[in-house]
């Protein structure tokens, strides 16, 4: 079994809103991350997660706050957000650092 | 950091021809190499991938090469069909970091 899930699927919210996007894994994999996917363009990376510690963070501004509550969990907490942020936010888990990883099926977000 | 490019960005096939889609890294200590392919509106999923103790893999029509001296790999599609009709991510593992070529889309015509 190779599933990430991630809800919800869509989401809308004004640029006021707080939202969360989650991430759910019970493959053992004790490495998590978050990208963020523009149309057409490779996934970039926000976030690290690596035995439930942030090990990287490549400068996402504050409005993005991570959590890892346990090792099967991962989430995306929103606040704030702009209408450049509307993208395909995807949650990834991976084996520690040894092997590929694994997409969940992504949020698409609407900055409204 | 690695970094990696890949060409071409976009690619036309006919279908039951080849399609090759070339990758450069820049990082020796890259040593994890996948392919990923992802349809429309659809996550990436793996397609293939190499280490880099490793030069050629293959898996029914597709196949991966690496040439570690050069640091390029490249996929090879092989008998396309309009189902494998996508773009295609390379990407390269450097520690606990993947680094994402800029994708290729490919269409295959029927």
């Amino acid at each position: 079994d190779t599933e990430v899930t991630q809800t919800p699927k869509h989401l809308v919210m004004g640029m006021t809103n707080k939202k969360s996007l989650k991430c759910e894994q019970h493959m053992g994999h004790r490495a998590m991350y978050w990208y963020k996917q523009k149309a057409k363009k490779p996934p970039e990376l926000m976030f690290v997660y690596s035995y439930e510690k942030l090990s990287i963070n490549e400068s996402v501004p504050s409005r993005f706050s991570p959590e890892c509550p346990n090792s099967s969990l991962l989430n995306l907490h929103l606040h704030a957000l702009q209408p450049e942020d509307s993208a395909l936010y995807l949650c990834a888990s991976s084996p520690i650092f040894t092997d590929t990883i694994y997409f969940g099926e992504g949020s698409w977000l609407t900055v409204v | 950091g690695e970094n990696v490019e890949q060409h071409p960005s976009t690619l036309s096939v006919q279908e039951g021809d080849s399609a090759v889609i070339k990758c450069t890294y820049s990082d020796s200590a890259s040593n994890y190499f996948p392919w990923y392919k992802q349809e429309l509106g659809k996550r990436p999923q793996l397609i293939i991938d190499i280490r880099s103790n490793v030069g050629e893999k293959k898996d029914q029509r597709i196949a991966v090469t690496l040439n570690k001296t050069a640091k390029h790999f490249s996929l090879h599609i092989t008998e396309t069909q309009p189902e494998d009709s996508a773009v295609y991510f390379c990407a390269a593992r450097t520690g606990n970091q993947f680094y994402f070529g800029t994708g290729t889309s490919l269409t295959v015509i029927p």
